[in-house]
């Protein structure tokens, strides 16, 4: 089956670790894209990538880093600089030139 | 800026039909009104687009004002199954970056 496949669902880290969350897709999609999602709160955005080797920072890079190696792959790391990364984090696809995104299901990263 | 205004929340009872509100009046000529709905803890779903034309998918119907600063989502038969938070957006085909912010959404609870 096609998708955006996300990993880990849950995790765990503890203050000033650096923890990075997976992102793989089998769609062909061009461009991929890092939410950021708050209890009650609508979807920000970290970082996006519109081709292999390149991104750019959404609303709230800071404290984040992305790599683009691949174009089936779009890892996010949130640094110990992150001051409050306990959230739902999203990520999702869309061909170029395209109109809808397709997320995956989601990683919960909470903060101990 | 926001580009779109919903109500945070709305009932509907179950086999009624459900009509969200979405004002977006500083929409552009080109920029598209986009619906996506995400049941809790999970990813958005993408539900149906239009530019000026009213629109029907299997899932739902997209009223578009003539004025396009205005648009409704139609669930016809709503079942318990589409209790979710639905956003509305307005973008451009292909665009990227910061304009695929999503807001608060609509809290639709659909009631036996």
């Amino acid at each position: 089956d096609g998708g955006i496949t996300q990993s880990p669902k849950y995790l765990f880290r503890k203050e000033g670790q650096n923890v990075t969350l997976s992102c793989e897709q089998n769609l062909n999609h061009d461009a991929m894209y890092w939410y950021r999602q708050d209890p009650g709160q609508g979807l920000r955005l970290i970082y996006y990538s519109q081709i292999v080797n390149d991104f750019q920072k959404g609303d709230i890079a800071e404290g984040y880093s992305v790599s683009r190696e691949k174009k089936e792959s779009f890892p996010l790391t949130v640094t110990s600089a992150q001051k409050n990364p306990t959230a739902f984090y999203l990520c999702a696809g869309s061909s170029s030139g395209a109109n809808v995104l397709t997320f995956g299901a989601g990683s919960r990263l909470t903060v101990l | 800026d926001a580009k779109t205004t919903q109500p945070p929340s709305m009932d509907c009872a179950e086999g009624r039909a459900a009509n969200l509100p979405c004002n977006h009046s500083t929409i552009s000529g080109n920029e598209y009104v986009y619906w996506y709905r995400q049941i809790h803890s999970q990813g958005p779903q993408y539900i149906i687009h239009g530019l000026k034309n009213n629109e029907t998918n299997e899932m739902a119907s997209l009223i578009i004002t003539e004025d396009r600063k205005s648009s409704t989502l139609i669930l016809p038969h709503a079942t318990l199954r589409d209790t979710a938070v639905y956003y509305c957006i307005v973008r451009m085909p292909g665009e990227a970056g910061n304009m695929l912010t999503f807001g608060g959404g609509t809290r639709l609870m659909v009631k036996p």
